[in-house]
């Protein structure tokens, strides 16, 4: 267990509107990544943190923003949300105690209509 | 910049059979490679990972990997499967353990009785 949970679950929501979801861990651990998973592309990073205040662009950034204001938390913003971010969204942390392996947590569902 | 394919999007053997995922990628120094599980509605675990020495890395639940770099190959395998197997395999490369993972898009194994 990596200590990795993600909120919400699962989520419908409006064209237009905004959402935020939430990952959450409970091991410190510096660097926090947000993925999508779509159908046929596997996982793609969308952002990724390596400490507060710090975030960097991933391959799909477009639409996106996060925030990390504390260590255990790492929020993904969809400023106004499209049916093209109809996804699973993956919350991961990297774990410096396993060889800098990177754990994955339950995934949130998003269906935008 | 590096890529990841999996050749196979659905794999079906029976049980009791081997298996064999295929893996290959593109990456222009030494990758760290993984292979992950997902079942369904839920998140990736870890089954194995590569970083150097050994070329043939064992993981959880039985399965190992062999690290081919004249083939830019890491092909996942298993001597004999079980109906508990089924579920989506995605390999991933990165430069490090860690930042910018790249997936695959994975491939789905059913297991026939």
């Amino acid at each position: 267990d990596a200590g990795i949970t993600q909120s919400p679950r699962h989520k419908v929501t409006e064209t237009g509107t905004p959402v935020t979801l939430r990952c959450h861990q409970t091991e410190n651990h510096r660097y926090m990544y947000w993925y999508r998973q779509d159908p046929g592309h596997g996982l793609r990073l969308i952002h990724y943190s390596y400490g507060v205040k710090d975030t960097d662009k991933g391959e799909v950034s477009d639409g996106y923003s996060v925030s990390r204001s504390k260590t255990e938390d790492f929020l993904l913003t969809l400023e106004s949300a499209t049916s093209s971010q109809t996804s699973v969204y993956f919350c991961a942390i990297r774990d410096p105690n396993s060889g800098n392996t990177i754990y994955f947590g339950e995934g949130s569902w998003l269906t935008v209509v | 910049a590096q890529s990841v394919t999996q050749p196979d999007i659905h794999i079906t053997v029976s049980e009791g059979a081997s298996l064999e995922l295929r893996c290959n990628y593109s990456y222009g120094a030494t990758p760290y490679l993984f292979w992950y599980v997902q079942s369904p509605g839920q998140g990736l675990q870890l089954l194995l990972k590569y970083f150097s020495g050994d070329t043939l890395v064992q993981g959880i639940k039985g399965f190992e990997a062999e690290f081919k770099r004249s083939q830019s190959s890491f092909n996942l395998r298993k001597p004999s499967v079980h109906w508990s197997d089924a579920a989506e395999y995605f390999c991933a490369v990165g430069p490090n353990a860690g930042n910018m993972l790249t997936f695959g898009g994975g491939t789905r194994l059913m297991v026939k009785p």
